[in-house]
This record gives C-alpha cells, sequence and structure tokens, in this order.
C-alpha cells in the first residue's frame, strides 16, 4: 500500500534561520508530488509541485524553494525563514489511477 | 483562470441533522475532477468524496453526497445524519487534468452540537 511520510511534525524556528522539511513516498512509482501552505484558518495554497526527479515548478515567488532529489522524496527549504512563513505545511502526492494523498503535516511557528 | 469558491466561512448543525456545504468553481476544461476533504483540528486531509464532470451520476460515500450541477458549476456537500465528529473544517477543490495540483477553495468550519 502507499504511504506518505512527512517530517517533523512541529518546528519553532527564529527568523533567519534555515528550514527544511522532508516528504517520502512509499509503495508507488514517478507519482506527482506538492507542497502546500495553509495560514491559520485559511485555505490551502500551492507553493511547489514536482512531476520527476529534478523537475520543480513554482507557483508562487517567495523566499522557499523545493527539491526533488530522489523519485520518491521531496524536500522543501528556506535559507532565511520570515515570520510570514509561519504556518502549516501539506506534502501531498498523486498518481494516475489515484487520487491525491496528504502528509500530517508540519506546523512551522517562525519566532 | 480555474478557480473555488466557497461561501460560508462557518456553519452549525445540530446532530443527526442533514447540512449542505456549498462550492462552486470556475473552469473552462471539459474534463475536470472535483474532491471534498475533511480537515480536522489535527490538521491531516481526509478525503471524502469525489465527482468527474464526466460522471452523470452525483457520487456518494455513506453519508456524504455530492451535489453536483454542472451548468450551474456547483458540487455542494451533503452530510446527511450529523454527528458530533463531523465538526472539522471542509475544503472543495479542484483538478483540471489528470495529475495536475489540486485547487482549493477557503474552507467552511462546520461545527456539529448535541
Amino acid at each position: 500500500s502507499q504511504t506518505i511520510h512527512q517530517w517533523p511534525a512541529t518546528l519553532v524556528q527564529p527568523v533567519g534561520s534555515p528550514l527544511s522539511l522532508e516528504c517520502t513516498v512509499e509503495g508507488t512509482s514517478n507519482p506527482n508530488l506538492y507542497w502546500y501552505r495553509q495560514a491559520a484558518g485559511r485555505g490551502l495554497q500551492l507553493l511547489f509541485y514536482s512531476v520527476g526527479i529534478g523537475q520543480i515548478s513554482s507557483e508562487v515567488p517567495q523566499n522557499l524553494s523545493a527539491s526533488r532529489p530522489q523519485d520518491r522524496q521531496f524536500i522543501l527549504s528556506s535559507k532565511k525563514l520570515l515570520l510570514s512563513d509561519s504556518g502549516f505545511y501539506l506534502c501531498a502526492w498523486s498518481a494516475r489511477f489515484y487520487g491525491y494523498t496528504f502528509g500530517s503535516g508540519t506546523r512551522l511557528t517562525v519566532v | 483562470a480555474q478557480k473555488i469558491t466557497q461561501t460560508q466561512p462557518g456553519m452549525f448543525v445540530q446532530e443527526k441533522e442533514a447540512v449542505t456545504l456549498d462550492c462552486t468553481y470556475d473552469t473552462s476544461d471539459q474534463s475536470y475532477g472535483l474532491f471534498w476533504y475533511k480537515q480536522p483540528s489535527s490538521g491531516e486531509m481526509i478525503f471524502l468524496i469525489y465527482q468527474g464532470s464526466y460522471d452523470e451520476q452525483n457520487a456518494t460515500e455513506g453519508r456524504y453526497s455530492l451535489n453536483f450541477q454542472k451548468a450551474r458549476k456547483s458540487a455542494n456537500l451533503v452530510i446527511s445524519a450529523s454527528q458530533l465528529g463531523d465538526s472539522a473544517m471542509y475544503f472543495c477543490a479542484m483538478r483540471v487534468q489528470a495529475g495536475t495540483a489540486l485547487i482549493f477553495g477557503k474552507g467552511t468550519t462546520l461545527s456539529v452540537s448535541s
């Protein structure tokens, strides 16, 4: 069966510090991968999506970046966090004939 | 441009009553899919129901049904016999091509009281 792992679950980081959130998928190959961000009480905003290794599309210009070093690994990074980067980050995957499955999310608080 | 609109920030319902959560969408594509997700306070996104644009019958999954009105571009979620555990945020989402990202509405917070 397919599973998605996302960590850490919670993170408190000072302004200006780096960020690395990781997401891995098991049980499928060549999935489409997505990073979403959800501000408190708001909807989900698509940040990045990837259809293959090294292929990243950015939806929103910001100080975040994403990478896909392996087929089932998706990483969200920042060199210097801003207060506005606080939020709930969700990784998701999809594949042909499957729906969309989300990870458990990371609550990031930038202080 | 593709867009999902959920106009109800909050809805209140009593246990055992039915409730309808509204969703309208905008796309010029003929082939698309509509999804509803439930997000409890834990933050996980729980898939509820899916409707394809070419599906002639409204989708149903247990207590959830999707009232799909293609001409009106609406895809309302109906929850029958509400339970306390239904209290959560509900998101309507759309995919316009297989494998592309979901576009989400802003969500509706449902509160079920006893």
